[in-house]
């Protein structure tokens, strides 16, 4: 339960929808929030809870979850989007903070 | 709009302690939780540990023996400690602000980082 699993690495078309995904058990318990990361920058938070986005967080952000699992959509993937996302929870049982591996988003 | 400075040593020795601290503008201590995450180069974020304006605490396990998160209401900041000192402490580190709402909690906003060079 004291582990976040994300893809390493994910692509997509400009334009196109892509989902970044997060895992762990701590998620059946506490949502996921997500950041943005460019390089040489400190991470921005782009969701929270079950589909929250930050104020100044384009709508084609979105988020979605279900049991172990939390999502971050990009719907009309920009090229200003190509970064790394890392989602984050916190472990229910020793309100440890948790953080995943991080996704390398590629816009094609 | 609340905005987070961040400063501290960025070049310390094996053995050294790391010492950093963070101001907060725009926002008082309460309701929040304060947070130290620091990044390796090249790696994913790793959560140190966090206080809130009572000075409570919370520490991440893999650190515990060797931090301190202390905080100074009367000057809105909140500090870092990290004892004895190794190579493989040299990252970026960040304060950021921290919400918790069960079961919602997130980071926001972020200070601008330091990075912290352990080398002898």
């Amino acid at each position: 339960s004291s582990e976040l699993t994300q893809d390493p690495a994910v692509s997509v078309a400009l334009g196109q929808t892509v989902r970044i995904t997060c895992q762990g058990e701590s998620l059946r318990s506490h949502y996921a929030s997500w950041y943005q990361q460019k390089p040489g920058q400190a991470p921005v938070h782009v969701m929270y809870g079950k589909n929250n986005r930050p104020s100044g967080i384009p709508d084609r952000f979105s988020g979605s979850w279900s049991g172990n699992t939390a999502s971050l959509t990009i719907t009309g993937a920009q090229a200003e989007d190509e970064a790394d996302y890392y989602c984050n929870s916190r472990d229910s049982s020793d309100n440890r903070v948790l953080f995943g591996g991080g996704t390398k988003l590629t816009v094609l | 709009q609340v905005q987070l400075q961040q400063w501290g040593a960025g070049l310390l020795k094996p053995s050294e302690t790391l010492s950093l601290t963070c101001a907060v503008y725009g926002e008082s201590f309460s309701d929040f939780y304060w947070n130290w995450i620091r990044q390796p180069p090249g790696k994913g974020l790793e959560w140190i540990g966090e206080i809130n304006h009572s000075g409570n605490t919370n520490y991440n396990p893999s650190f515990k023996s060797r931090v301190t998160i202390s905080v100074d209401t009367s000057k809105n900041h909140f500090s870092l400690k990290l004892t004895s000192v190794i190579d493989a402490d040299s990252a970026v580190y960040y304060c950021a602000r921290g919400m918790v709402a069960r079961p919602k909690s997130w980071f926001d906003p972020w200070g601008q980082g330091t990075l912290v060079i352990v080398s002898s």
